[in-house]
C-alpha cells in the first residue's frame, strides 16, 4: 500500500523557515517523480514543486521560485521542501504527492499545515 | 503556463441527477488531463487520468472525454457521496495546473 506521511508543518513568522519532509512507503521511490502541493484555507489547491527521480530536474511554481526548495533522499525514501523568506500567503496544507512524467498525480498524504502569522 | 477555467464553480444537485463539469485549457494538452474529488479536510484522490481513464476502484458512474483544449467530467447518477469539490489539472507540462474547483452540493 503506497503511504506518504508529512511532517514538519507548523506556526512561523513571517520572513521565517520551515523545512517539510515527506517518508514514502509500499512503493519503489527512487522510481517516481515527487511534488509538493498545497491549498490555502478554503481555497483550491495549488502545484507548488516536483522533481525527478535521480534529483536531476526540479520545477517551481514562479510564486515560490528563488524561496523554496525540493529535495529527496533515495537512500531515505524521503522527499523534502526548504521554505524561505515565509509570507502570509504562503499559509497552507502542504501536500507530499506522487506523480510521473506523462502521469498525473496519483496518490497523496494526508497534509501538513503551515501557518505564517506574526 | 497553462491556464484553466474550470465551470461551475458552484453546482447544485440532488441525488440521481446527472451533472456536467468543464475544464477549458488556455493551450492544447492533448489527454494530458485528471479529474481529482475532494471531501473537507481529506487529501484530494485520483478519479480518471488520460481525459477518459477511469483509475482503479472509480464507480463507472464517473467518466470523463475531451482532448485539446475542451474536457468534461460526467457524474451519470448522483450518489450522496459524491457530494464534493472536483478539480482537473493538466499534466502536459510544468508547471502542472489546477482548476479552480466544482463545489457539488445537495440541492
Amino acid at each position: 500500500e503506497v503511504q506518504l506521511v508529512e511532517s514538519g508543518g507548523g506556526l512561523v513568522q513571517p520572513g521565517g523557515s520551515l523545512r517539510l519532509s515527506c517518508a514514502a512507503s509500499g512503493f519503489t521511490f527512487s522510481s517516481y517523480w515527487m511534488s509538493w502541493v498545497r491549498q490555502a484555507p478554503g481555497k483550491g489547491l495549488e502545484w507548488v514543486a516536483n522533481i525527478k527521480q535521480d534529483g536531476s530536474e526540479k520545477y517551481y511554481v514562479d510564486s515560490v521560485k528563488g524561496r523554496f526548495t525540493i529535495s529527496r533522499d533515495n537512500a531515505k525514501n524521503s522527499l523534502y521542501l526548504q521554505m524561505n523568506s515565509l509570507r502570509a500567503e504562503d499559509t497552507a496544507v502542504y501536500y507530499c504527492a506522487r506523480e510521473g512524467l506523462g502521469w498525473p498525480t496519483d496518490y497523496w498524504g494526508q497534509g501538513t499545515l503551515v501557518t505564517v502569522s506574526s | 503556463v497553462i491556464w484553466m477555467t474550470q465551470s461551475p464553480s458552484l453546482l447544485s444537485a440532488s441525488t440521481g441527477d446527472r451533472v456536467t463539469i468543464s475544464c477549458r485549457m488556455s493551450q492544447g494538452i492533448s489527454s494530458y488531463l485528471a479529474w481529482y474529488q475532494q471531501k473537507p479536510g481529506k487529501a484530494p484522490e485520483l478519479l480518471i487520468y488520460a481525459a477518459s481513464t477511469l483509475q482503479s476502484g472509480v464507480p463507472s458512474r464517473f467518466s470523463g472525454s475531451g482532448s485539446g483544449t475542451d474536457f468534461t467530467l460526467t457524474i451519470s447518477c448522483l450518489q450522496s457521496e459524491d457530494f464534493a469539490t472536483y478539480y482537473c489539472q493538466q499534466y502536459y507540462s510544468f508547471p502542472r495546473t489546477f482548476g479552480q474547483g466544482t463545489k457539488v452540493e445537495i440541492k
